[in-house]
């Protein structure tokens, strides 16, 4: 199992709040990213980051933000959840170096906003 | 641009049968091939990876992919399958030199007793 954790494993959650879902990893890794897997077990890649201080969105645009304070943690908030955000959240890193390097994933935190 | 596709949603085989799992891409430049397993209710976990080198390439838990340029392949197999085996398979590829993936939309392998 990879050093990749994710906070919390399962959040329903009411409409309009707001929520922030928690991924850290202890590998000293450089690059993070968040994917969003659908009902239909697609993985689309929403978020990612080089480094601290480093964000870019992702192939699927998404309503929800991240943020890079430290080496180890990033974080994905959504501002006001809707119906259409419920979905499973996947968070991975990898080293920084030759871009030939494997993901490590957490265990994801799926989400539902009723 | 990079692509990957599985061209099966679900593969049926019997224990202690062998297994393959298939994966065509479309690169422009080397390809970078990955194969990742799910379990319900879990993150991926890396299997097996092709950079460079020998076609084919050995990963956990007794699976092998074979990497074929000229089929522009990199199908997933198993000599001999068994039910915990049964998953859900992602084959990616290297989108770019940032480390970013292109998965593929997943296989599930049902592996019956």
């Amino acid at each position: 199992e990879a050093d990749i954790y994710q906070t919390p494993r399962y959040l329903v959650i009411g409409t309009g709040k707001k929520i922030t879902l928690e991924c850290s990893q202890t590998m000293g890794h450089d690059k993070m990213y968040w994917y969003q897997q659908d009902p239909g077990m697609e993985l689309h890649l929403i978020h990612y980051s080089y480094g601290v201080n480093s964000t870019e969105k992702g192939d699927l645009s998404s309503e929800s933000t991240v943020s890079r304070i430290r080496t180890e943690h990033f974080p994905l908030t959504l501002e006001s959840a809707r119906p259409s955000h419920t979905s499973q959240y996947l968070c991975a890193s990898s080293e920084l170096e030759g871009g030939f390097n494997e993901q490590y994933f957490g265990p994801g935190t799926r989400l539902t906003v009723t | 641009a990079q692509s990957v596709a599985q061209p099966e949603d679900q593969v049926n085989v019997a224990e202690g049968n062998p297994l393959t799992v298939k994966c065509t891409y479309s690169v422009s430049g080397n390809p970078y091939l990955f194969w990742y397993v799910q379990y319900p209710n879990r993150g991926l976990q890396f299997l097996l990876k092709y950079i460079t080198g020998d076609n084919l390439v050995k990963g956990s838990y007794g699976f092998e992919a074979e990497f074929n340029k000229s089929q522009t392949s990199f199908h997933l197999k198993k000599p001999s399958a068994l039910v915990s085996d049964s998953a859900l398979y992602f084959c990616a590829v290297r989108a770019d030199n940032t480390g970013k993936l292109i998965f593929g939309q997943g296989t599930t392998l049902q592996v019956k007793p």
